[in-house]
């Protein structure tokens, strides 16, 4: 199986921040990496998929990068709406497809 | 907008059979891929399995041997059953719409949309 394991665990950012949420495979997963954001409550809602490919609808404030085994999201400047819980997942096996623990964002 | 409302017991009893079925409007599920994904304190979010279009299943390895996901094209719905549940069961369970990037059949999968999810909680 690949792991994910994510970094921060936790964060607190000012509005207008940069911030960045790293996450790395247990190995090279080529370019294939989706990012979610999950607020209290709701499901989980993508973001990003294939490492740096906006879904539509998000904003362009979010960004994604990386390959092989790191990867970073990066959003530009923080909103209020953007506190929650991101995730990335790993789409490079199907045996079985996998999640990181997730960053917990808060706004400060 | 495909929309999916996940519908089952919200309790049941520990050695019983866990049974979910996702209604989906907006979209048919003889197009896509569709997977069950359930989330709980202890083990993140953790892939179930999924079903094709085409009815092929693919299922995580460490359920495999519990797990059957069926479908009702009649009906637009999908289903989850999982067998001998335990403690370890207790999650929010989601139905989600499943895309798929690239080339590769096996690879390139994220999830695009999700139902609201539902806590299903084992006791004993």
């Amino acid at each position: 199986d690949i792991q994910m394991t994510q970094s921060p665990s936790s964060l607190s950012a000012s509005l207008g921040d940069r911030v960045t949420i790293t996450c790395r495979a247990s190995q090279d997963i080529g370019n294939y990496l989706n990012w979610y954001q999950q607020k209290p409550g709701k499901a989980p809602k993508v973001l990003i998929y294939a490492v740096s490919n906006l879904q539509g609808g998000v904003p362009s404030r979010f960004t994604g990068s990386g390959s092989g085994t790191e990867f970073t999201l990066t959003i530009s400047t923080l909103q209020p709406e953007d506190f929650g819980t991101y995730f990335c997942q790993q789409s490079s096996s199907l045996h079985p497809l996998s999640f990181g623990p997730g960053t917990k964002l808060d706004i400060k | 907008q495909v929309q999916l409302q996940e519908s089952g017991p919200g309790l049941i009893k520990s050695s019983e059979t866990l049974s979910l079925t996702c209604t989906v409007s907006g979209g048919s599920i003889t197009n896509s891929y569709w997977s069950w994904i359930r989330q709980s304190p202890g083990k993140g979010l953790e892939w179930i399995g999924c079903i094709y279009y085409s009815g092929l299943t693919f299922y995580n390895p460490s359920l495999k041997s519990r797990v059957t996901i069926f479908r009702d094209t009649s009906t637009n719905r999908y289903s989850l059953r999982l067998n001998s549940v335990t403690a370890a069961d207790t999650a929010v369970y989601y139905c989600a719409r499943t895309e798929r990037h690239g080339l590769n059949v096996f690879s390139g999968y994220f999830f695009d949309d999700w139902g609201h999810g539902t806590l299903v909680t084992v006791s004993s």
